[in-house]
């Protein structure tokens, strides 16, 4: 049974730092793309990043480029995310996501969630 | 970008009735649409894929059909367990891979 496990997230306040880490199994871990997704309160879904099997190419959603970096230890099946210059509107569950074998990419498993509340 | 367009944002059904939500691409996406259900303070589960292809062990009554840039998801008969909020998502174009806004199934 594939099983993601976020942990990290709490309060921080604006122009603070967060390291999200997701830790994997049930899988192989290394064969797959992984994602983060997050959802604002009462909001809609927002893909933010994405990491290739390897960890050597990176995607981000405009919204957090240059401030969040996604990053992934295959040997430790887990996925991270490195949040830095956080903002209100950052505030937001943030959902790890592992993406279908292949392309087309689609989201076939999903941790539970970690809240990050950015406020002061 | 691509962009997702959902509709309606809400809907008001009851358990028996045929719930039918739509999805419309800026552009042309070659049927590779996702539909997700949320139910409230879950994590979204991957419900049909490929616009049409019902994901392991979701209920037949969940169909899904479209292609282009306009894409359906059907409810047959609602049930109690299906009152949630589905989103739709685009897997043509990445990065990035946008999703819907969202349509929340409400209870009339």
């Amino acid at each position: 049974e594939v099983q993601l496990l976020e942990s990290g997230g709490g309060l921080v306040q604006p122009g603070g730092s967060l390291r999200l880490s997701c830790a994997a199994s049930g899988f192989t871990f290394s064969s797959h793309l992984m994602s983060w997704v997050r959802q604002a309160p009462g909001k809609g879904l927002e893909w933010i990043s994405s990491i290739s099997f390897s960890g050597r190419d990176t995607f981000y959603a405009d919204s957090v480029k240059g401030r969040f970096t996604i990053s992934r230890d295959n040997s430790r099946n887990t996925l991270y995310l490195q949040l830095s210059n956080l903002r209100a509107d950052d505030t937001a569950i943030y959902y790890c996501t592992k993406m279908t074998t292949g392309y087309p990419y689609y989201f076939d498993n999903w941790g539970q969630g970690t809240l990050i509340t950015v406020s002061s | 970008d691509i962009q997702m367009t959902q509709s309606p944002s809400s809907v008001s059904a009851s358990v028996g009735d045929r719930v039918t939500v739509t999805c419309r691409a800026s552009q042309g996406v070659n049927g590779w649409v996702a539909w997700y259900q949320q139910k409230p303070g879950k994590a979204p589960k991957l419900l049909i894929y490929g616009a049409s292809s019902l994901q392991s062990a979701g209920p037949s009554r969940f169909s899904g059909s479209g292609s282009g840039t306009d894409f359906t998801l059907t409810i047959s008969s609602l049930q109690p367990e299906d009152f949630a909020t589905y989103y739709c998502q685009q897997a043509y174009s990445f990065p990035p891979l946008p999703f819907g806004g969202g349509t929340k199934v409400e209870i009339k």
